[in-house]
Parts: structure tokens; sequence; C-alpha cells
């Protein structure tokens, strides 16, 4: 199996844009999950699904972060607009009955 | 202020060496998870604890619940280079919930 698969891997864009960042979990996994790591606050859980449900979006920041998952294998994080403070490492896991979860490589996110 | 504290932040050993990372909470964790993330990569699972008391060991590492279920510690015997990396511990709520901790960053020097 190819892993989970996040896209783009890194990304810059300028305050005020929209951000789409993208992730394919792996294959059969019926959970998954967004995170964003800074060096300040570490690896926050943002939202996550169980079998293409959002469950609990108690971490994302604000209303102009949002979430879906269309399918099984298929997942995005939207931020719009964008803003500085978004830069981060956002990362994407998927898992099988909430056991060990695998992580994407993620996206890096500058927004200048 | 974050749910797990993790301690030390940082720590830069010779070859050799043994350390000890500690990971502490005021909260009960159905069970307690310890990742290790390389630059570049999301993390790794190493282990996964449940029952307080718990012992396991991964080759050279090993890993303690404690009694309570509030935290947790990571012993690394004769570190090596290739344990250089990111350590995060997690503490799982209701099976589903994960809440990681601040991380240590190990450095282990040749």
């Amino acid at each position: 199996d190819a892993g989970v698969i996040q896209s783009p891997r890194h990304e810059v864009t300028e305050m005020g844009q929209e951000v789409t960042l993208r992730c394919k979990p792996i294959s059969g996994h019926n959970s998954l999950f967004w995170y964003r790591q800074t060096m300040m606050r570490g690896l926050e859980l943002l939202i996550y699904f169980n079998n293409n449900v959002p469950i609990d979006d108690s971490g994302m920041p604000e209303d102009r972060f949002s979430a879906k998952m269309p399918n099984a294998s298929f997942s995005t994080l939207k931020i719009q607009p964008s803003e500085p403070r978004d830069s981060a490492v956002y990362f994407c896991a998927s898992t099988l009955n909430a056991d060990t979860q695998y992580f994407g490589p993620g996206t890096r996110l500058t927004v200048l | 202020t974050q749910l797990l504290e993790q301690s030390p932040q940082f720590l830069s050993i010779q070859e050799g060496e043994n350390l000890t990372v500690y990971c502490n909470s005021s909260s009960v964790f159905s069970s307690l998870q310890w990742y290790r993330q390389e630059p570049g990569e999301g993390p790794v699972l190493l282990v996964t604890v449940v029952t307080g008391g718990e012992v396991k060991k991964l080759k050279r590492l090993t890993f303690q619940f404690g009694d309570a279920r509030k935290d947790s510690s990571l012993h690394i015997t004769a570190a090596q280079p290739g344990d250089t990396g990111l350590y995060l511990c997690a503490g799982v709520y209701n099976f589903n919930k994960f809440y990681f901790g601040s991380g240590t960053k190990l450095n282990v020097k040749p």
C-alpha cells in the first residue's frame, strides 16, 4: 500500500487566499484525522471522521477552517481566508477502528 | 496549556548513553501511545500501552504506563544516532480521541 497520501507537500500563499489541502487515506481504513503541528502548540487534533462522517470538530480553530470527506478515499481541509498565523504543517492520519494511526508526510503551509 | 506535558523538551547525548523521557498528565486515559517523528515526515507509532503499570519493550526501548494511567515513560538503553528524532506521547480518550504531548527532541551524537 502507498500509505496516506497528502497534497500538496508545500504551499505558499498570500494572506486572504483560499487554501485547500488534500488527503487520501489508506484503503480500508474507516477513520481519518486532520492535525496541525507548530513549534508553539505542538500537534493539535483539528477534526476526525469515522466512516466519512465528522465526529468531532472541536479542534477546528474558527469558521475559516472547514473539512469534508465526500467518500472513503478522499478528504479536504480548506482555509478561507488564510492568515499568517495559519502557517504550520498539516497532517492527515488514517486508522482502522481507531487503533494505529498512520500519518501522511504532511503539507507545509506558509501564509505570507 | 498542554493536556500532556513531556520532559525534557530537548535532549542531546552521546552514543551509548541511557535516557528517559517522561509524559505526565492530570487526566486518565484509556490508553497511551508513543510515536517517533523524523524531520519532514509524519509521526510513526512505536507502542500502545493500555493497562496501568504495563511495561512494554521494543529492542532497546522500554515503555511504562503509570499505575493510574495518567503518565508514562520511555527509556532508551545505549542510545544510537538512529534514535535521533522527535518523540511524542499521545493520550487516547474513549479509544478514538488523541491528545499529543509537546514532544521531546532527541539528538544522539556519534
